[in-house]
């Protein structure tokens, strides 16, 4: 069982918005601002989306945002489009792990 | 461009011996933290440790401490994973990282090797 909970699966038509949410705990996502997100598509490694919450990094769409409320954290996927189906991973750093953990994964299909 | 590659897949028996690698290039390769990635099959991602390439400072995740052993040969820029009793339950892929970790928390990963898999079955 992974430390944060993600939604297995999470889905969306093209041009539509959806959002993916990463719940921990105060020792982990609620008590730090070290939040990152990654996209990994079949058979490939993942890639960074966003870090520190809602920090994208150079190339990545703006499409893309991240976000904190308490506990849970956000990925928002903004106007949809084919090539974002993906699994998306959420980590943060952790009281109980200093090496940070990660979420079990979300599978988002663009219908 | 900072690259991060892998050595190839690999099919062992339990009770064996691995190590497996991952070669960096394009950065100082002292100047960084390297990290080993764990995804079982269909399964998430995990951290198992990390090795700071200058001077070889490693630490490791709670679950995989005793298990395994990270090392580095900054001679040529390469870092390693190893075990030395293989289990059938370290069947995965193995990703090797460069973190950007700053004051002992990783802050995220932007480099990422493309993955060894590992096999372990009788």
């Amino acid at each position: 069982q992974s430390a944060l909970s993600q939604p297995p699966s999470a889905s969306g038509s093209p041009g539509q918005s959806v959002t993916i949410s990463c719940t921990g705990t105060s020792s982990d996502v609620g008590g730090y601002n070290y939040v990152s997100w990654y996209q990994q598509h079949p058979g490939k490694a993942p890639k960074l989306m966003i870090y520190e919450v809602s920090e994208r990094p150079s190339g990545v769409p703006d499409r893309f945002s991240g976000s904190k409320s308490g506990n849970t954290a956000s990925l928002t996927v903004s106007g949809l489009q084919a090539e974002d189906e993906a699994d998306y991973y959420c980590t943060s750093y952790a009281d109980s792990n200093n090496l940070g953990v990660f979420g079990g994964g979300t599978k988002l299909t663009v219908l | 461009e900072v690259q991060l590659v892998q050595s190839g897949a690999e099919v062992r028996k339990p009770g064996e011996s691995l190590k497996i690698s991952c070669k960096g290039s394009g950065y100082i390769f002292t100047n960084y933290w390297i990290g080993w990635v764990r995804q079982m099959p269909g399964k998430g991602l995990e951290w198992m440790g990390i090795i700071f390439a200058g001077d070889s400072d490693t630490r490791y995740s709670p679950s995989s401490q005793g298990q395994v052993t990270i090392s580095a040969d900054k001679s040529i820029t390469t870092a390693y994973l190893q075990w030395s009793s293989l289990k059938a339950s370290d069947t995965a892929i193995y990703y090797c990282t460069r973190p950007s970790i700053v004051g002992g928390i990783i802050l995220r990963v932007d480099y990422w090797g493309q993955g060894t898999p590992v096999t372990v079955s009788s």
